[in-house]
């Protein structure tokens, strides 16, 4: 079994200040795990992955997540929040050992504020 | 260009007119999955197909049924469509299961009177 769970359907900051995204977990095998932005009117993209190989992920427009196995969390930051970061942020987990199915949590809105 | 096409963009219905959300994507995925999207409760998994005729329910497949019959395309089917089933629904495809990642078509918002 597996399910995500995402703290905050909104989050608020300032251009420029930290993001912080909070994703925690729940698995009974390794998983695999995913942070996917939405931009309005559009389909989800992804941001970056976990698959093991490092516990600190680096993604895209500057975005990076840190596994932590004893926390079961993912969170997703970013160091200087851009206007072009407004977006729905959703974290994700498959399960390895052949796993189909993928499982979201309920999303994030992030808004900054100029 | 590497995508997942959904038909149709938009649409609007009326209680029990069956229809039809086509998906194709052009990547020679095996995984195919479909979503819906509602507000508060994020995305949630109506069906997925690990390949040709096979297919698995996810966590919402009530009222919908799919096919998948050739790799390429995973349509879903709303035989008698209900007001509750007014969503923004998502097809999605990758390679294989694992760490591969999902991509995404645009989704299709339908609403049901």
């Amino acid at each position: 079994a597996q399910s995500v769970t995402q703290l905050g359907s909104h989050v608020s900051v300032s251009e420029g200040a930290l993001v912080l995204l909070r994703c925690n977990y729940s698995s009974s095998v390794p998983p695999y795990l995913f942070w996917y932005v939405q931009y309005p009117n559009q389909g989800l993209q992804l941001l970056l992955k976990y698959t093991s190989a490092a516990t600190l992920v680096k993604g895209i427009n500057g975005f990076e997540a840190e596994f932590k196995k004893s926390e079961t969390s993912f969170h997703l930051t970013k160091p200087s929040a851009h206007m072009s970061d407004a977006a729905e942020y959703f974290c994700a987990v498959r399960l390895s050992g052949g796993y189909q199915k993928v499982t979201f949590g309920t999303g994030t809105k992030l808004q900054v504020i100029p | 260009e590497a995508q997942v096409t959904q038909n149709p963009r938009y649409l609007i219905t009326v209680t029990g007119k069956k229809l039809t959300v086509t998906c194709s994507q052009n990547m020679n995925h095996e995984y195919m999955s479909w979503y819906r999207q509602d507000p508060g409760l994020g995305l949630r998994q109506i069906y997925y197909s690990m390949n040709v005729e096979v297919t698995d329910k996810g966590d919402v497949p009530e009222g919908y049924k799919v096919s998948r019959k050739e790799k390429r395309n995973f349509p879903l089917i709303l035989e008698s469509p209900s007001p509750n089933q007014t969503s923004l629904y998502f097809c999605a495809s990758s390679l294989s299961a694992g760490a591969n990642v999902l991509t995404f078509g645009a989704g299709s918002r339908l609403t049901v009177l």
